[in-house]
C-alpha cells in the first residue's frame, strides 16, 4: 500500500525557473512532512520539513506549501539552479517514537537546463 | 568525518553467496535503520534498530539478518542471495527532530 504518492515522476526546468514536486498521502495520523534531496552515488539528505500546524514553511529558494484538508503538500524551489538537479523524495511520518518510520514518495528526478 | 559511514560501497557477488554490509554512526543517535533502493529508485524500510534492539522488521525474507553490536554499528547480513537482491542499501540514524541521516550507500549486484 502506497501511502505517499508523488509526481511527477520527472521534472524539466530552465535555469531560473520555479520547479513544483507534488505529493499526497492517505493517512491522517501523519505529522511530520520532510523533503529529501539525494545526488547520483550518495544517500538523501534533508532538505526541509514542514508540520502540519503550518502551511507554509520556507528556506532560501525552498518552500514547503501544505494543505491539511486535501491531504497534500508540495515543495517549491523558486529561481531554480543547475545544481538543484537531484532527486527529490517527500516523505511522511507519525509519532516521535523509537517505531516510528519514514514512508517515502516515489521520487521525481529534477533536471535544470543551463 | 563521515557521520554515517558503510562500506563496502561496491559489491559484486554470484547468487548463493553469503555477504555483509557494515554501517557505523558516530552521531550518537539511539535509533538506526537499513533501507533498500530498487532500480527505479523507491526506498523502502527493512529493519530499524533501537540502542541494539530490533524495533521495526518489515516485510523481509529471513534471508536477511541485522544485527547490532551496540547502537553506533548496524551491520546486515545477507544469506543465498538472488537476482532480485540487486539494489542499493542505504543505513541511516535518526537525530532529532526526526531528521535522518544516511551513509552513502552500497551498491550490491547479484549476477
Amino acid at each position: 500500500q502506497q501511502q505517499v504518492k508523488q509526481s511527477p515522476q520527472s521534472l524539466i526546468v530552465q535555469k531560473g525557473g520555479i520547479s513544483i514536486i507534488n505529493c499526497a498521502y492517505e493517512n491522517t495520523a501523519f505529522d511530520y512532512f520532510p523533503w529529501y534531496q539525494q545526488f547520483p552515488g550518495k544517500g538523501p539528505a534533508l532538505l526541509i520539513a514542514i508540520r502540519p500546524d503550518v502551511s507554509e514553511k520556507k528556506e532560501g529558494r525552498f518552500t514547503i506549501s501544505f494543505n491539511k484538508s486535501a491531504k497534500q503538500f508540495s515543495l517549491h524551489i523558486m529561481d531554480s539552479q543547475p545544481g538543484d538537479s537531484a532527486t527529490y523524495f517527500c516523505a511522511a511520518s507519525y509519532g516521535y517514537t523509537s517505531g516510528s518510520r519514514l514512508t517515502f514518495g516515489e521520487g521525481t528526478q529534477l533536471t535544470v537546463n543551463p | 568525518d563521515t557521520a554515517v559511514s558503510q562500506t563496502p560501497k561496491y559489491l559484486v557477488t554470484q547468487m548463493g553467496n553469503d555477504k555483509s554490509i557494515k554501517c557505523e554512526q558516530n552521531l550518537g543517535h539511539d535509533t538506526m535503520y537499513w533501507y533498500k533502493q530498487d532500480s527505479k529508485k523507491f526506498l523502502k524500510i527493512m529493519f530499524s534498530y533501537n540502542n541494539k534492539e530490533l524495533i521495526i522488521n518489515e516485510t523481509v525474507p529471513n534471508r536477511f539478518s541485522p544485527k547490532s553490536p551496540d547502537k553506533a554499528h548496524l551491520n546486515l547480513h545477507i544469506n543465498s542471495l538472488e537476482l532480485g537482491d540487486s539494489a542499493v542499501y542505504f543505513c541511516a540514524s535518526r537525530g532529532a527532530n526526526e531528521k535522518l541521516f544516511f551513509g552513502s550507500g552500497t551498491q550490491l549486484s547479484v549476477l
